[in-house]
This record gives structure tokens, sequence and C-alpha cells, in this order.
């Protein structure tokens, strides 16, 4: 059973386009959301988080935009680059939890 | 400072053999999480340890693998018995508290290839 769902599976998006990946869940007592950036060969890294007492959150290009009655919640990233190109993967946990729910990643590709 | 460390990168086996999974937490951190990636799939939660503790196993396979966190040493992930199903990238993150809200630091795994 996946808890969270992610789309698109893979997105192509010119340089300086916006890259939008989005993901869904069930479990109301989610109340992380973290986005991780990985690259062939690396581990996972975190890119961003949000809480859900906050609609939106912006760290430089990236931002999370998150609906709470909707339960979905979506990373866009602005004038996309070469060097953005990655696996991007949403998750979601809860305070106390000892664990981290993935998607299933989305491979980003821009081109020049 | 180090991040944390896995070894070996590759791991090759035949089906039948012994795999250990080696990882060393950044300094300072004392919770240990591994997680498991099957191709084109997201990480599925392992095991989660502290210092000679197993804290949470919910996500290991009832048979042949196991985990560990000496007092000393790294923490090790053993799968016995290997099978092709089993070959997989393998991660071990660890933390400075408990869970992953306080932020997980990945190693960046071992390949596993059962053949």
């Amino acid at each position: 059973q996946q808890q969270v769902k992610q789309s698109p599976q893979s997105l192509i998006v010119q340089k300086g386009g916006i890259s939008i990946i989005n993901c869904a869940y069930e479990n109301t007592a989610f109340d992380y959301f973290p986005w991780y950036q990985q690259f062939p060969g690396k581990g996972p890294a975190l890119l961003i988080a949000i809480r859900p007492d906050v609609s939106e959150k912006k760290e430089g290009r990236f931002t999370i935009s998150f609906n709470k009655s909707a339960k979905q919640f979506s990373l866009h990233i602005m004038d996309s680059q070469p060097g953005d190109s990655a696996t991007y993967f949403c998750a979601a946990s809860w305070t106390g939890a000892n664990n981290l729910f993935f998607g299933t990643g989305t491979r980003l590709t821009v081109i020049p | 400072n180090a991040g944390v460390m896995q070894n070996p990168r590759h791991l090759v086996r035949r089906r039948g053999q012994e795999a250990r999974l080696r990882c060393s937490p950044m300094k300072g951190h004392s919770h240990v999480y591994w997680y498991r990636q099957l191709p084109e799939e997201g990480l599925k939660f392992m095991v989660y340890l502290q210092k000679e503790n197993i804290i949470d196993e919910s996500g290991m396979p009832k048979e042949r693998f196991s985990a560990e966190f000496p007092k000393e040493g790294p923490s090790i992930l053993r799968i016995q018995q290997v099978v092709r199903g089993d070959s997989a990238a393998y991660f071990c993150a660890s933390s400075n508290s408990r869970g992953p809200v306080y932020g997980y630091t990945f190693g960046s795994g071992t390949r596993l290839t059962v053949v």
C-alpha cells in the first residue's frame, strides 16, 4: 500500500521553465512533508520541508505548496536549470514516527 | 566532518551467499535507519537502531535479514542466503534525535546485485 502517491513519473522541462511535481496522501496523522533530491549514484538529500500549519514555503527557486483539505502537496522549481536534473522524492511522516513514507519518485530532466 | 559513510558502494553476491552492508553514522549521531530502494521505486523503511538496540524493525523481512548497531563500530545490515529479489540499493541514514522530523542525513548507499 503506497501511503504517498507521486506524479508524474518523469518530467522534461526546458531551461528557465517551471517544474511541478505533485504528491497526495491519505493518512491525516502526517504532519511533516519533506522533499528529497537524489542524483545518480548518491543518496537522497533533503531539499525543503513543510508542516501543515502553512500553505506555502519558499527557499530560493524551490517552493512547496500544501493543500491540507485536499491532502496534496507539490514542489515547484522556478527557473529550472540543467543542474536540477535529478530524481525528486516527496515523503511524509508524523512527529514521533521513526520513518519516512516516500513517493515513488519523479525523474526530472532539464534540457538546455 | 564526514557524512554518513556506507561501504561497500557496490556488492555482487551469488544466490545463497551472505551480504554484509556497513554504515557509519555522522559524528555525533546515535540514531541509524536503514532503507531499501528497489528499481524505479521510492525508499522503503526497514529498521531503526540506536547503539546496541533495535528500536523499530517493522519494515524488515521476517527471514534472512538482520541488523545491529554495536557499541563500537558501524551499523551492519546482514542478508543471509541472498536471492535475486534482494538486488536493490540499500541506504542508511542517521540523525542526532529520534525520527525524520529532526532531519535525516543519508549515505550514498550500497548497491547489491545478486547473480
